[in-house]
């Protein structure tokens, strides 16, 4: 599986959009990224998916660009609740397929 | 979305005795489930893949008669610490793959084992 770099931390304010990077520069052609969140002391939390195109649901958008080398999750109303560590992977699609957690952001929401 | 649940949540044990966690998905058959370990301040690590009615697969460097993984169901997974010893107290966590065309995996809210 590609490898990702996230920034090890980021603030944001409550209200306020909340955009997370994430780095994949060696994905490949029939790899997703997947975003994961975990909220301190509880299990992942999956978010959202793509492969090429943006997706959005209703906890979040993914944008990923053109040439996939990158992408970015948005928290469009970041609250209190959202303040937790937010994974990015890359993997092959297929629920079966093992996920490899890398260090995530730490995404702290203030008043 | 799909639930998994984790039992027990939270497990105090003395070292040289063997601990059992469950996980079970509570509204959709499984037939595949993940376990992870967690240390403080650090990431989820996969420790094995489990499928149902087959042995599990470990990760390398985890001792697989150590932790006992046992997939007897569609529903259940258990993983069994054996002769546990303070160095394996961490954050236990399982996910099970919801089959169909969802594509994610769901995790277990996750237990935490101390051995005293």
């Amino acid at each position: 599986d590609a490898k990702t770099t996230q920034p090890p931390s980021m603030d944001c304010a409550e209200g306020r959009a909340a955009n997370l990077p994430c780095n994949h520069s060696t994905i490949s052609g029939n790899e997703y990224v997947y975003w994961y969140r975990q909220i301190h002391s509880q299990g992942p939390q999956y978010i959202i998916h793509g492969l090429k195109n943006n997706e959005t649901n209703e906890m979040a958008s993914l944008i990923i660009t053109e040439d996939r080398k990158s992408s970015t999750l948005i928290l469009p109303h970041a609250t209190l609740r959202d303040t937790a560590v937010y994974y990015c992977i890359v993997r092959v699609g297929g629920g079966g397929n093992k996920l490899t957690f890398g260090t995530g952001t730490q995404l702290k929401v203030e008043l | 979305g799909a639930v998994v649940s984790q039992h027990p949540s939270w497990v105090i044990c003395k070292s040289g005795t063997s601990v059992k966690i469950e996980c079970r998905s509570l509204d959709f058959q499984a037939t595949t489930m993940f376990w992870y370990r967690q240390f403080p301040k650090q990431s989820l690590m996969l420790m094995a893949t489990s499928n149902e009615g087959s042995k599990a697969t470990y990760e390398q460097g985890v001792e697989k008669d150590k932790f006992l993984i046992n997939h007897a169901s569609l529903t259940l997974s258990t993983l069994t610490v054996t002769s546990a010893h303070p160095e394996d107290s961490s954050f236990y966590i399982c996910s099970a793959r919801e089959p169909g065309t969802s594509d994610e995996q769901y995790f277990g809210p996750g237990t935490r084992l101390t051995v005293t």
